[in-house]
């Protein structure tokens, strides 16, 4: 079974600009989410979807932040603009959502400067 | 506010002792809590889960703990092995949602 991919894996912008990631999550799964993990913290949840639905997002930053889902499947988070503090590696996680267990793809690793 | 807490931002243990992470949270309503571990350039990979309803599950060399009254649970790995090195995440979640609240890690090393 595919594992949840993510791309790019690395990813350097000046701020101000604009950037995008991309998530596939495993095949059956209902739920996606998009974690960002600042540097000595754990992962912060920014959205969570069901299908192609939004479920949670209330710690997303909708002011610069946006996430899309498209035919339940494929997800897509957007930054414009970007900030400093934005810089952190951006998960994305899949369930069935008929367990607790998500499956984390290897992140997107952001640097702002 | 901070709702759970791994307090221990590292620990080393010899192979073969016993390696106990601790985590605390602060939300009584909290009813499903999952161990992740977590090596480098890799996204964090599920290790053991507990129930609110239960106060132990253990499955090979891992163990979780969990004390409602204290909210407070504890992942035992025994006997540590070196691969065991990684970052680990303890996470809540709040009753009725698939919506989780994640620890700051704890980093575990393995001493050969």
């Amino acid at each position: 079974e595919a594992g949840v991919a993510q791309s790019p894996r690395y990813k350097i912008i000046e701020k101000r600009q604009s950037v995008a990631f991309w998530c596939n999550p495993i095949s059956g799964h209902a739920t996606l989410y998009w974690y960002q993990q600042i540097l000595g913290q754990g992962p912060k949840l920014l959205i969570q979807f069901q299908n192609n639905g939004v479920v949670d997002d209330s710690q997303l930053p909708k002011d610069r932040f946006s996430a899309e889902r498209l035919k339940g499947v494929d997800s897509t988070l957007k930054i414009q603009p970007a900030k400093l503090e934005d810089s952190a590696v951006y998960l994305c996680a899949s369930s069935p959502g008929t367990s607790g267990e998500q499956f984390f793809g290897p992140g997107t690793r952001l640097t702002v400067l | 506010d901070q709702q759970v807490k791994q307090n221990s931002p590292s620990l080393s243990v010899q192979e073969g002792r016993i390696s106990i992470l601790n985590c605390d949270y602060t939300n009584s309503m909290f009813d499903y809590f999952l161990w992740y571990k977590k090596y480098p350039a890799e996204g964090p990979t599920f290790l053991i889960s507990i129930s609110s309803i239960k106060d132990k599950n253990e499955d090979g060399r891992f163990t979780v703990f969990l004390n409602k009254s204290a909210k407070h649970l504890s992942l035992h790995i025994v006997p540590s092995q070196p691969g065991d090195s990684a970052v680990y995440f303890c996470a809540s979640r709040y009753p009725g949602t698939y919506k989780y609240i994640f620890g700051t890690g704890t980093r575990l090393k393995v001493l050969a």
